[in-house]
């Protein structure tokens, strides 16, 4: 069946360093793969979309990188601040409607 | 910037029992979509909804549950006999053109 995997721990950076975290994904052949911020007790907020013909898009701070070979997606944070404080989740779509199936998500704590 | 709503933000209720959960989607977008977060899981998709029917549903979204959308605007939920196990954050999210969905704050259902 279908699986999408991100860290399940949390991820504690300091303030300015580059934040990384994964997504891997298995079963899947998807046409593209979104990321979305999550802070508590809201709903998801979109950041990125990388199509399968992409290897990197970049929006201001935030780097995502698609390799389908590997099924996987890094998902990268540069000059990270305490707002970038979230959970932060994978989304990839699963029907022609474009339904989305998510990860689980992985927390980023940024410390001053 | 327009924005997915949704009322209420908080439903308490007891076992047994009918709600509507509420949604006004972004006002030209044509897919529209519910989720469900139980905490401290994953987002997982219940319902789309497209062309005034539905497109697609999940394993979750059993006979107990219904969508419509009454006029132009209004998106709704409708769980008939509301079971503890449908206490959760339910999304509401809508999308115009390819992929990029955009998410309400979510109503918060608590089942006693």
């Amino acid at each position: 069946s279908q699986k999408i995997e991100q860290n399940s721990e949390a991820l504690n950076i300091q303030e300015g360093k580059t934040a990384t975290l994964t997504c891997n994904y298995t079963n899947y052949s998807p046409a593209y793969l979104q990321w979305y911020r999550q802070d508590p007790g809201r709903g998801p907020v979109f950041l990125l979309l990388i199509r399968e013909n992409e290897k990197e898009k970049r929006k201001e701070r935030l780097k995502v990188t698609f390799d389908t070979t590997l099924k996987q997606s890094l998902f990268h944070i540069t000059a990270s601040q305490p707002a970038d404080s979230a959970t932060y989740l994978c989304a990839l779509p699963t029907s022609g409607y474009s339904t989305l199936t998510f990860g689980k998500g992985t927390m980023l704590l940024v410390s001053p | 910037e327009p924005e997915v709503t949704q009322t209420p933000s908080h439903q308490v209720t007891q076992m047994g029992q009918e709600v509507i959960l509420r949604c006004v989607p972004i006002s030209n977008h044509l897919y529209f979509y519910w989720y469900r977060q139980i905490l401290g899981q994953k987002v997982e998709f219940l319902v789309s909804f497209y062309n005034n029917e539905i497109s697609e549903k999940s394993e979750i979204f059993d006979d107990q549950f219904s969508v419509e959308r009454p006029d132009g605007s209004n998106f709704t939920l409708k769980i008939r006999s509301t079971k503890l196990e449908d206490s959760a954050m339910y999304f509401c999210a809508s999308r115009q053109g390819y992929n990029e969905q955009f998410f309400g704050p979510g109503t918060r259902l608590t089942v006693l």
